[in-house]
């Protein structure tokens, strides 16, 4: 069956780099795109960028040059790299798979905390 | 970027009770409109796409509804498990945006 998965360090210290990792089993990621979507503790959801199924990468203005996106479709796993982290980057990370430009499978998520 | 104003921010519905849930883009978005449910917990799932196709294996007390910049979500006959946050996303434009939530709660 379809599913996602993120794994990534829990504490993230300021103005250092975020990595985080989705891995997905059930589905190809030359088939299908992969998005990540962050939701802060206060219930607001954010779309980060996505990966194409071919390869290429569309991110959202709001993370300017501070976020990429990458995979390793040998390993079935989409990254995520981040700069440049503040306390305003706090939140759960997730992974999501596309469909028709909706998310239909999503990962458990990766609480992440900014602080020093 | 499209803004999406979701209302009300929270809910209290007695068991059985028909609720409605309104998202207002700030611009038109031609019905490309999800809506997600999400528990304590746990990440979003998708309930209704295309503003009013139901995703496989949801409840068919859901719909959805809508055109232009107004959409709606209609749970009829509120159960116990349908209690959790609820949100609108648009997906007409990159960069996708959501609406802020709604808490649905048994009253």
């Amino acid at each position: 069956q379809v599913q996602l998965k993120e794994s990534g360090p829990g504490l993230v210290q300021p103005s250092q780099t975020l990595s985080l990792t989705c891995t997905v089993s059930g589905f190809s990621l030359t088939s299908y795109s992969v998005h990540w979507v962050r939701q802060h503790s206060g219930k607001s959801l954010e779309w980060m960028g996505r990966m194409w199924s071919d390869g290429d990468t569309s991110y959202n203005s709001a993370f300017t040059s501070r976020l990429s996106i990458s995979r390793d479709t040998s390993k079935s796993q989409v990254f995520l790299k981040m700069n440049s982290l503040q306390t305003e980057d706090t939140g759960t990370y997730y992974c999501a798979r596309n469909y028709d430009n909706y998310f239909d499978y999503w990962g458990q998520g990766v609480m992440v905390t900014v602080s020093s | 970027d499209i803004q999406m104003t979701q209302s009300p921010a929270s809910l209290s519905a007695s068991l059985g009770e028909t609720i409605s849930i309104e998202c207002l883009a700030s611009e038109g978005i031609s019905s490309y409109l999800a809506w997600y449910q999400q528990k304590p917990g746990k990440s979003p799932q998708l309930l209704i796409y295309g503003a009013n196709s139901l995703q496989a294996g949801v409840p068919s007390r859901f719909s959805g509804s809508g055109s232009g910049t107004q959409y709606s979500l209609k749970i009829s006959s509120m159960q116990p498990e349908d209690e959790g946050d609820y949100f609108c996303q648009q997906s007409y434009k990159f960069p996708f945006t959501f609406g802020s939530g709604t808490k649905l709660e048994i009253k």
